[in-house]
């Protein structure tokens, strides 16, 4: 089937540290990836997307390459800032077929000053 | 400004009463879904609709019903709500060939 896998939260880092959420995938066919981020009392944004292997998405600082060979999705940024606080969610859609997109649980992230 | 709105945004209600939460989008999207949000669980989809007059069941679709009358609207019924209904649901929408959903503000259900 498909499904994600995403690291367990929650997370905690002081303003400028690195970040990574590990993230991993099963997929019956050949999945887009992608990377939405919650804010605070807010739904759900596409932060960054990739659609086949070794595609590297990225968007404000925030990146994840896409890892056929270890179905991977990971997301790195290099130095967090306070504004980064949210629930990150991993997440794969079939390109074929209906639009279906499976989550992961969801990390949340907070970053202290 | 392209958006996907959602009402009401805060509903409190009793076991039994039948409810409805509209979603409307205005991008002119085939395909629009209902998640529900659940702590530790992620998002889970529970119906979807691939254009006017086609539905089709997610992961999560007991005590549910939708329609799809008009490309732009999707709503999502609760004929007899049960408290496991509590939840926060999510309206999203995307071209019929994705990939990005674009995902409404959120409805948070309370059911007593």
């Amino acid at each position: 089937g498909n499904s994600v896998t995403q690291m367990e939260g929650p997370v905690t880092l002081s303003e400028e540290a690195f970040l990574t959420i590990n993230c991993t995938y099963t997929a019956t066919g050949y999945p887009s990836l992608f990377w939405y981020v919650q804010y605070p009392g807010e739904g759900l944004q596409l932060l960054l997307k990739a659609t086949k292997a070794d595609d590297k998405g990225s968007n404000k600082g925030f990146e994840a390459t896409y890892r056929k060979e270890t179905t991977s999705f990971h997301l790195e940024k290099g130095s967090v800032q306070v504004s980064d606080s949210a629930v990150y969610f991993c997440a794969l859609s079939l390109q074929t077929g209906a639009n279906n997109l499976f989550f992961g649980t969801g990390t949340r992230l907070t970053v202290i000053p | 400004e392209a958006q996907v709105t959602q009402n009401p945004r805060y509903l409190i209600t009793v076991t039994g009463k039948k409810l409805t939460v509209t979603c409307s989008q205005n991008m002119n999207h085939e395909y629009m879904s209902w998640y529900r949000q659940d702590p530790g669980l992620g998002l889970r989809q529970i119906y979807y609709s691939m254009n006017v007059e086609v539905t089709d069941k997610g992961d999560v679709p007991e005590g549910y019903k939708v329609s799809r009358k008009e490309k732009r609207n999707f709503p999502l019924i609760l004929e007899s709500p049960s408290p496991n209904q509590t939840s926060l649901y999510f309206c999203a929408s995307s071209l019929r060939t994705g990939p990005q959903q674009y995902f409404g503000p959120g409805t948070r259900l309370t059911v007593t």
